[in-house]
């Protein structure tokens, strides 16, 4: 299947402080990507949807101007959540799609202290 | 709006037997996905099986099958002889079809299965 890469895989950060996610295709090109949270033993949920070249569109509850998204070319987005908060300590995932099913990224464990 | 439901948070079987995880849907939509997804310790999120709404024959990944019940929206997962490394977090996902110009998955609560030796 399509190999889909995330760094840092762990990051802790400070209160305040701003991080930044990658996440890559390595063997396809996608035009669009999703980004999920998944808080601890609960379910993926659907942050925003990203499409290259063009603003992502964020679910309902998602701050736009705190998890900035940058889908810069057709194997590259990144994710920066800005001003970060010890709620923000979450695993974020990220996986790019085609036609019929999703490629998913291995996840980053953000821990905001 | 689509919901999936999964109303079993944690499952056992013994290596080698037989387990199968429920989950139900509710949509409006006629043609749609379903998938199962393992995510292990690793939280890497693995397709286990996926399901086309319009083909009527469940979907078979050598010892994962599905019972798709499209009437009854329900589309539970069957693990034969059960091993070890089958041992993760489960999620049922639901998305439309390609022809609806969306590609949003939506996902269960997920059911954690334990292998026991």
């Amino acid at each position: 299947g399509a190999v889909v890469s995330q760094h840092p895989s762990r990051v802790i950060c400070k209160s305040g402080t701003s991080v930044k996610i990658e996440c890559r295709s390595l063997d396809f090109q996608a035009t669009t990507m999703f980004w999920y949270r998944q808080f601890p033993k609960q379910s993926l949920m659907l942050m925003a949807t990203s499409n290259e070249g063009s603003k992502a569109t964020y679910e309902q509850g998602v701050e736009k101007d705190k998890f900035l998204i940058n889908h810069a070319s057709l194997t590259l987005s990144t994710l920066t959540v800005t001003s970060a908060h010890p709620e923000d300590s979450s695993f974020y995932i990220c996986s790019f799609r085609t036609e019929s099913e999703q490629y998913f990224g291995p996840g980053t464990r953000l821990t905001v202290t | 709006a689509q919901t999936v439901t999964q109303s079993q948070p944690e499952m056992s079987v013994q290596e080698a037997e037989t387990v199968t995880l429920s989950c139900t849907y509710d949509t409006s939509e006629s043609d749609y996905y379903l998938f199962w997804y393992k995510q292990p310790p690793s939280r890497q999120m693995i397709l286990v099986i996926r399901q086309e709404a319009y083909k009527q024959q469940n979907a078979t990944e050598n010892r994962f099958s599905v019972n798709f019940q499209k009437a009854a929206k329900s589309f539970s997962l069957k693990i034969s002889d059960s091993q070890l490394g089958d041992a993760a977090m489960y999620f049922c996902a639901y998305r439309k079809a390609p022809t609806s110009g969306t590609y949003k998955y939506i996902f269960g609560t997920g059911t954690r299965l334990k292998v026991l030796a």
